[in-house]
């Protein structure tokens, strides 16, 4: 159980153009859903707090007019990178976490990952 | 300021030996630990939880925690080459967030 799904794997796009990754959990519906970008060799850097139905909680630093959420149903958010440039380029990871999973309340379940480039 | 401190290695292991990876976490009130394995180019893979202080052991791993001390361990028994990855602390500091190390790269060599 706990699977998270993202897509698409991998996206190469042109400076300037919009990407949307989808970011899914199978098995359980995710009240929390958690938006990560790794540089190479760099830790996780949290991005966005999003709940189901309300408007996503940012990070210092992370511009939301640029790293657009929605989290429109208890099992799919999308992050969608407006107008992107060669420094967007990095490795997108989505987590999920439940209130009714197993009874543990913020365990994150990560989903493979969406590895940008920007050309 | 770092919130959580780990070894970034590498820290080399002979296989079928006892891997050790340490975390220290800053002075706040820490409900629940979290380590996660990752493999080179792919997403974190949830390895372990830990709430309470003491030892908890699933099959080959073993956390402990010791909040008076602000640390947090990974054992890994019986080391294998698949267990070669970086290893991310990660404490929840209360606010329903994780809050990772930088990880720690650990080479089990055969």
């Amino acid at each position: 159980g706990a699977v998270v799904s993202q897509h698409p794997s991998r996206v190469i796009c042109k400076s300037g153009t919009s990407v949307k990754i989808e970011c899914r959990s199978l098995d359980f519906q995710a009240t929390t859903m958690f938006w990560y970008r790794q540089f190479p060799k760099q830790s996780l850097m949290l991005m966005a707090t999003s709940n189901e139905g309300s408007k996503a909680t940012y990070e210092q630093g992370v511009e939301k007019d640029k790293f657009l959420i929605n989290h429109a149903s208890l099992t799919l958010s999308t992050l969608t990178v407006t107008s992107a440039h060669p420094e967007d380029s990095s490795f997108y990871i989505c987590s999920a976490s439940s209130e009714r999973l197993a009874g543990v309340t913020d365990t994150q379940y990560f989903g493979p990952g969406t590895r940008l480039t920007v050309l | 300021q770092k919130e959580v401190e780990q070894n970034s290695g590498p820290l080399s292991v002979p296989e079928g030996a006892i891997a050790s990876l340490n975390c220290t976490y800053s002075d706040r009130v820490s409900q629940s630990f979290f380590w996660y394995r990752q493999y080179s180019g792919k997403s974190p893979e949830l390895i372990m939880s830990i709430y309470s202080n003491g030892d908890k052991e699933d099959g080959r791993f073993t956390a402990q925690l010791n909040k008076a001390s602000q640390y947090v361990s990974l054992l890994i028994r019986d080391s294998q080459p698949s267990d070669s990855a970086t290893y991310l602390c990660a404490p929840n500091f209360g606010n329903e967030k994780l809050t990772f190390g930088t990880g720690t790269r650990l080479t089990i060599i055969p």
